[in-house]
């Protein structure tokens, strides 16, 4: 099982929808929750990270449920500039009980928005 | 402004000739990471260090190595690159507690002939 699973995608919608992602991640000591936002050919760029309250920036509303070790991003009224590969990312614990901020990414989900 | 620089952007390099790739920080950062990202894929962590102290991938390949000589700058060396290794190698950088944010550089991709 990997690590980091997210939805495989790609999802193809028009503007104005609004889309989900979904990702499930294994190591329950993992610290902390964070998407990221990669478009082609260049680096990642954090979007948000995510806490268990849920939070929410303008469009963009990032959920954790850490029983069900389960991330969520939803974006509203999905713009163009919006299409890019969004990447789950999860910080867990370092080996020996360490924690050093190794991050894990999922695969990443190719999102297209349409005019 | 930038924060974390990168050089070269665009490096290309013939099979088993060794390459360095080079990363710069502005941030006064301790921690710094290299990862590899191929095409289609998830960055893959490599190494990092943390100050000094060099951590290892259990799965990196010795072909793999890196130096940092100060808080500002680390290297990722390539000592016998193969077709296998072209990818963009992405560096970055990290604050004191293990949940800050990680800051990206732009990546080097790294073409293999």
């Amino acid at each position: 099982r990997k690590e980091v699973e997210q939805d495989p995608g790609p999802f193809n919608v028009p503007e104005g929808a609004t889309v989900a992602f979904n990702c499930t991640y294994s190591n329950s000591a993992s610290q902390s929750f964070f998407w990221y936002r990669q478009d082609c050919r260049k680096e990642p760029k954090l979007l948000m990270s995510v806490y268990s309250s849920g939070n929410e920036d303008g469009r963009f509303t990032a959920q954790l449920n850490r029983a069900s070790q389960y991330i969520s991003l939803l974006i509203r009224d999905s713009k163009l500039s919006d299409s890019a590969t969004y990447l789950c990312v999860v910080n867990g614990a370092g080996a020996g009980g360490t924690s050093y901020g190794k991050l894990t990414f999922g695969q990443g989900t190719i999102l297209t928005v349409h005019p | 402004d930038a924060m974390v620089i990168q050089n070269p952007r665009y490096q290309v390099t013939q099979f088993g000739k060794p390459v360095t790739l080079s990363c710069s920080q502005t941030l006064n950062h301790n921690v710094m990471y290299w990862y590899q990202q191929k095409s289609s894929q998830a960055p893959k962590l490599l190494f990092h260090y943390y100050d000094k102290d060099f951590n290892n991938e259990a799965d990196t390949p010795d072909n793999f190595q890196s130096r940092r000589p100060n808080t500002s700058f680390c290297f990722l060396d390539i000592r016998s690159p193969g077709l296998g290794d072209a990818a963009m190698y992405l560096c970055a950088t990290r604050g004191e507690a293990s949940t800050d944010t990680q800051y990206f550089g732009p990546g080097t991709r790294l073409t293999v002939l």
